[in-house]
């Protein structure tokens, strides 16, 4: 099993730009996290999605992002327009069972810089 | 869920035991303790989670106080891989809730 793969690894991008990012969860994992790291917040949850249907979404800091889970294998995390303060790293989680919090795998992330 | 206190930072010496405290005073009856760990660069790892009684597997063991109001994560023989952030977090079990992290303690291995 790859785990869960994200793309791409790194970004760097220009203010105001459309910033994509690609996550593919683990087969026959239903539940799929986005989370953001920066240093000054930590890790904190974005959104997470069941079955491909988000779930909660309150995590999310404003309307320039949005999330997307067209099929099992695949989401995205788009930012239009980007900022510099978007600039962190972006992981992807996910699990079969959330429930017993050990499930929980995560992808290497995605470090976005916004200049 | 119950909100968890960590040293911000702490060392060890390779092949010594690393003794990782963390209070959660405010612990519910259904609220399982959980570590995870993150090291550099990576996503973060599952290592245990317990109830009330000690855990062990292969990464760790997890002991936690009769009152349940505080825990130790142990790494019985540190290697400099074992440097990273750890998070101790307190949630029920059972539900769909979010895993929540805080901001760990830093765990430095030197030789």
């Amino acid at each position: 099993d790859a785990g869960v793969i994200q793309s791409p690894r790194h970004e760097v991008t220009e203010m105001g730009q459309e910033v994509t990012l690609r996550c593919k969860p683990i087969s026959g994992h239903d539940y799929l996290f986005w989370y953001r790291q920066t240093m000054m917040r930590g890790l904190e949850l974005l959104i997470y999605f069941n079955n491909n249907v988000p779930i909660d979404d309150s995590g999310m800091p404003e309307d320039r992002f949005s999330a997307k889970m067209p099929n099992a294998s695949f989401s995205t995390l788009k930012i239009q327009p980007s900022e510099p303060r978007d600039s962190a790293v972006y992981f992807c989680a996910s699990s079969f069972n959330p429930r017993s919090g050990h499930g929980y795998t995560f992808g290497s992330g995605t470090r976005l810089t916004v200049v | 869920d119950a909100k968890t206190t960590q040293p911000p930072s702490m060392d060890c010496a390779e092949g010594r035991a690393a003794n990782l405290p963390c209070n959660h005073s405010t612990i519910s009856g259904n609220e399982y303790v959980y570590w995870y760990r993150q090291i550099h660069s990576q996503g973060p790892q599952y290592i245990i989670h317990g109830l009330k009684n000690n855990e062990t597997n292969e990464m760790a063991s997890l002991i936690i106080t009769e009152d349940r109001k505080s825990s130790t994560l142990i790494l019985p023989h540190a290697t400099l891989r074992d440097t990273a952030v750890y998070y101790c977090i307190v949630r029920v079990t059972g539900t769909a809730s979010k895993l929540t992290f805080g901001t760990g303690t830093r765990l430095q291995v030197t030789l």
